[in-house]
């Protein structure tokens, strides 16, 4: 089982919708969550880290569900601009360092 | 933005070449790492280097040898390379605190693209 999984999409969906991807990890004692945004051909770049209550940034909304290991990022009134793969993040502090398994990321496309 | 550089951005070599990656951090961080990212895989860890110090080695060949020779430079040779290694190595920098404070945003750089003939 991989340790960071997530549906590769793409999801294709117009302007103005609202978008859901989900996220599964295998290992009980991660620590820290994070969502990532990542171009084409271009690095990642952090988009919001996952608090255990939930949090929202804006039209991003991430939730982290710690008994079922599941991670979620719903963007609202999605934009042309959100079109990018978005990248499941998961804090394994291991040995007094960090170390940050990824998703392989789910593909958006938004169209107009 | 250029809180992490890295060059050369594209890299063209034979198996036979030795080349060297180079990563800079201009962010005061004292952790860096190296991922490779390959074709429709997931970024895949191959070093960390904390307080200059290498705590992982993430069973990378040999013919990848990393140099950290302070918190703000790190290095990745490279020597007999396999067409295989070809991919997006992206450099990364955080701040890690030992007492274990989650502090432990990642940030990249841009990444060098290898392509190994």
């Amino acid at each position: 089982r991989k340790e960071v999984e997530q549906d590769p999409g793409p999801f294709n969906v117009p302007e103005g919708a609202t978008v859901a991807f989900n996220c599964t990890y295998s290992n009980s004692a991660s620590q820290s969550f994070f969502w990532y945004r990542q171009d084409c051909r271009k690095e990642p770049k952090l988009l919001m880290s996952v608090y255990s209550s939930g949090n929202e940034d804006g039209r991003f909304t991430a939730q982290l569900n710690r008994a079922s290991q599941y991670i979620s990022l719903l963007i609202r009134d999605s934009k042309l601009s959100d079109s990018a793969t978005y990248l499941c993040v998961v804090n394994m502090r291991s040995g007094g360092y960090n170390k940050l398994i990824f998703g392989a990321g789910t593909r958006l496309a938004v169209h107009p | 933005e250029t809180g992490v550089t890295q060059t050369p951005r594209h890299l063209v070599m034979g198996m036979t070449n030795k080349k060297s990656l180079k990563c800079e951090q201009h962010l005061g961080h004292n952790a860096m790492y190296w991922y490779k990212q390959s074709a429709k895989k997931p970024l895949e860890l191959m070093f960390v280097y904390n307080f200059k110090e290498q705590t992982e080695n993430n069973s990378v060949p040999s013919r990848f040898s990393p140099e950290c020779p302070n918190s703000s430079h790190l290095f990745l040779h490279l020597h007999t390379l396999q067409p295989e290694d070809s991919a997006l190595y992206l450099c990364a920098s955080s701040q890690d605190y030992p007492t274990g404070r989650n502090t432990d945003t990642q940030y990249f750089g841009p990444g060098t693209r290898l392509t190994v003939l």
